[in-house]
């Protein structure tokens, strides 16, 4: 089955600069690549998506991209602040499945 | 907008006791999905549900089982709680109206403390 890997597992960085968090997946079949984010004591709420079709998406301040051949995923978040302090969730998909597989989460911090 | 709720935010329960986990959703979706979230593992998927009366398990379904009588009603049991099962439920759903669409909305989820 599917298995994705999240890093780093922390991540401070001072307010107004980037954060990128990477993951992988194995299986080559999957194709779509959301990101969530869940801020302290609330639900995980979906930020970004991409689909396999597409290398990079942006929206704002986040951006994903997709590397299908090495089968890896980022998400770039730029200008930091200090509301982005959160847990991120990647997760990945296969064609027409419904489940997703999580990673294990990168918690940021924003200092200020 | 999308709603997803569960029965209690927080719950305690002691250990060989039948524990009830309830989620509804007011979106009409098809899929519904039980995760549980622990620290350093994500969240991993328990149980999900793709119609009604319909179920699947997901990676860690072992001392779980769920029903799902109503469309909007996923319920997660844990037949004989075990101080293993303390952690974060969360609940969530998805449409299979569009194809590609597989945007899953969460609940607030429940903390359970077994004890």
């Amino acid at each position: 089955g599917e298995n994705v890997e999240q890093h780093p597992s922390t991540l401070s960085v001072q307010e107004g600069d980037s954060a990128v968090i990477k993951c992988t997946y194995s299986d080559s079949a999957s194709n779509y690549f959301p990101w969530y984010k869940q801020e302290l004591g609330k639900r995980p709420q979906l930020i970004i998506d991409i689909r396999s079709n597409v290398g990079e998406k942006k929206d704002q301040r986040i951006a994903v991209t997709l590397n299908k051949t090495a089968k890896h995923f980022s998400l770039h978040i730029t200008e930091t602040q200090p509301e982005d302090s959160a847990v991120y969730f990647c997760a990945a998909r296969r064609e027409y499945g419904n489940k997703l597989v999580f990673g294990a989460g990168t918690i940021l911090r924003v200092k200020s | 907008d999308v709603k997803v709720t569960q029965s209690s935010r927080y719950l305690v329960k002691r250990t060989g006791e039948k524990v009830f986990l309830e989620c509804v959703q007011d979106m009409d979706h098809e899929n519904m999905f039980w995760y549980r979230q622990d620290p350093g593992l994500g969240l991993r998927l328990i149980y999900f549900s793709y119609d009604v009366k319909m179920k699947e398990k997901g990676d860690i379904p072992e001392g779980y089982s769920v029903s799902r009588e109503k469309k909007e009603r996923f319920s997660l049991i844990l037949e004989s709680a075990s101080t293993n099962q303390t952690s974060m439920y969360l609940c969530a759903s998805s449409s299979r109206r569009y194809r590609g669409l597989v945007r899953q909305y969460f609940g607030p989820g429940t903390r359970l403390t077994v004890t």
